[in-house]
């Protein structure tokens, strides 16, 4: 089954500056898709990025995919203290079950 | 257009009992998926259904747990006799038909369950 692996597994930035998560995986897809998880609450859709793109905007999101190299970046520009959270992606194969395969995230903490 | 409801938010149970999760998908949406969260890891997928059919049960423990998502009402997470191990958060998502991989989920606000 797909599962991504997020790396770092934390980052502690200061407000204003820029955070990078990398995302790895090892089967071919059909998308791969971030979300984001506040403390204590369910899972946010933040960007979908398909497999003939390489590169997506929403934001101050920026998302890139290198299906050769089988992994996906975020990018959140001029991070703010409330992208505190961790951030996860899900790379979906192209049949199978519509599950998402979460890994441990990217535990974001943007300090004021 | 009210998100994803789970109730109840917090559930305290002791060993043996039942626990019983409620979730009410968005309103068009017939695909709900339930996740399991342990401390400091990621959801990991317990079961998929679409309206009184279960798709994908591939990550439910063999024992204690079933799920349903009838024709009218909530999806129900239902454990049998808990055990402390069952203690975690236990998360719905729901999307709406026909998207097949591009489908994005959207989740609720999870229930925790606290296992005495």
């Amino acid at each position: 089954s797909q599962q991504g692996e997020e790396d770092p597994q934390a980052l502690s930035i200061q407000e204003g500056e820029n955070a990078t998560m990398n995302c790895s995986y090892k089967t071919s897809i059909n998308n791969l898709q971030w979300y984001r998880q506040n403390s204590g609450r369910g899972l946010v859709h933040l960007i979908l990025i398909r497999s003939n793109e390489r590169e997506k905007h929403s934001g101050r999101l920026r998302v890139t995919l290198d299906t050769s190299k089988k992994s996906s970046s975020l990018l959140i520009t001029a991070s703010r203290a409330a992208d505190t959270a961790s951030y996860f992606c899900a790379p979906r194969g192209q049949g199978g079950s519509e599950k998402l395969v979460f890994g441990k995230g990217t535990k974001l903490t943007v300090n004021p | 257009n009210a998100g994803v409801m789970q109730n109840p938010r917090h559930l305290v149970r002791r060993r043996g009992q039942e626990a019983r999760l409620r979730c009410s998908p968005m309103k068009g949406h017939s695909h709900v998926y339930w996740y399991r969260q342990l401390p400091e890891e990621g959801l990991k997928f317990m079961v998929y259904l679409q309206k009184e059919n279960i798709i994908d049960e591939s990550g439910m423990p063999k024992e204690r747990f079933s799920a349903e998502f009838p024709k009218e009402g909530p999806s129900i997470l239902r454990i049998q006799q808990v055990v402390r191990g069952d203690s975690a958060a236990y998360f719905c998502a729901s999307s709406p038909p026909g998207a097949g991989p591009n489908n994005i989920q959207y989740f609720g606000a999870g229930t925790r369950l606290s296992v005495l």
